[in-house]
């Protein structure tokens, strides 16, 4: 299945730890790239690779693979993180991407 | 600077067609460029990529006989149009450059977007 699976939403407190789900068979292949969604903007890359952030983004986001399963972990989490995330990779049987059903994080 | 630069809002009947622009600056011509979606209140959703040099698009299985995405090399400007619009296809377009930096471990590595092209159908 090309499909990638997210948990519609989490919630974590102010400070915290939270980590966002990515599922699928693809994630066997191919690392996932993550994007932050706040609403009425377009998406901002976040995570990638094994273990990457582009340049300014903050420390607190990083990446991780297990099998098929990617995640997003955001440690301490601030108020600014309150957002929509999505995961995205590569089906390598048809050459068409994907992306993740989408989790929205809400910072209580 | 890399910015990409898309053209601005559309208000279609069902049937018509839309044709949404997306305008390169900076180093980004030589990428990958992709097209992705995004319904209102729903998740974001791929629609194809062209290489800007060479070769055939490449369209989700959804669209496939409705969509067509060229690009420019003269002007830095890829193309999507999309046909027989139905109400079920307003949706804010976004072109997103593809910017391998893992050496092919991580393809859908979309580093800048456009603002977005809302495309709204309605009759």
């Amino acid at each position: 299945s090309s499909e990638l699976t997210q948990d519609p939403a989490v919630s974590v407190a102010l400070g915290q730890t939270v980590w966002i789900t990515c599922q699928g068979d693809i994630l066997r292949t191919y690392y996932a790239s993550w994007y932050q969604q706040k609403p009425g903007q377009a998406p901002i890359l976040v995570v990638y690779g094994e273990n990457n952030r582009p340049s300014g983004i903050p420390d607190r986001f990083s990446g991780s693979r297990s099998g098929n399963t990617a995640s997003l972990t955001i440690t301490g989490t601030q108020a600014e993180d309150e957002a929509d995330y999505y995961c995205n990779s590569l089906d390598s049987s048809s050459d068409h991407y994907v992306f993740g059903t989408g989790t929205k994080v809400t910072v209580l | 600077q890399v910015q990409l630069v898309q053209s601005g809002a559309e208000v279609k009947k069902p049937g018509a067609s839309v044709k949404v622009s997306c305008k390169a600056a900076g180093d980004s011509f030589n990428k990958y460029m992709h097209w992705v979606r995004q319904a209102p209140g729903q998740g974001l959703e791929w629609m194809g990529v062209v290489n800007p040099r060479r070769g055939r698009p490449i369209y989700a299985q959804k669209f496939q006989g409705r969509v067509t995405m060229t690009r420019d090399m003269s002007t830095s400007t890829v193309y999507m149009e999309l046909s027989s619009l139905r109400y079920e296809d307003t949706a804010v377009y976004y072109c997103a450059r593809d910017n391998d930096r893992c050496g092919g471990t991580c393809p859908g590595l979309y580093d800048y977007w456009g603002q977005g092209t809302l495309v709204t159908v309605s009759s």
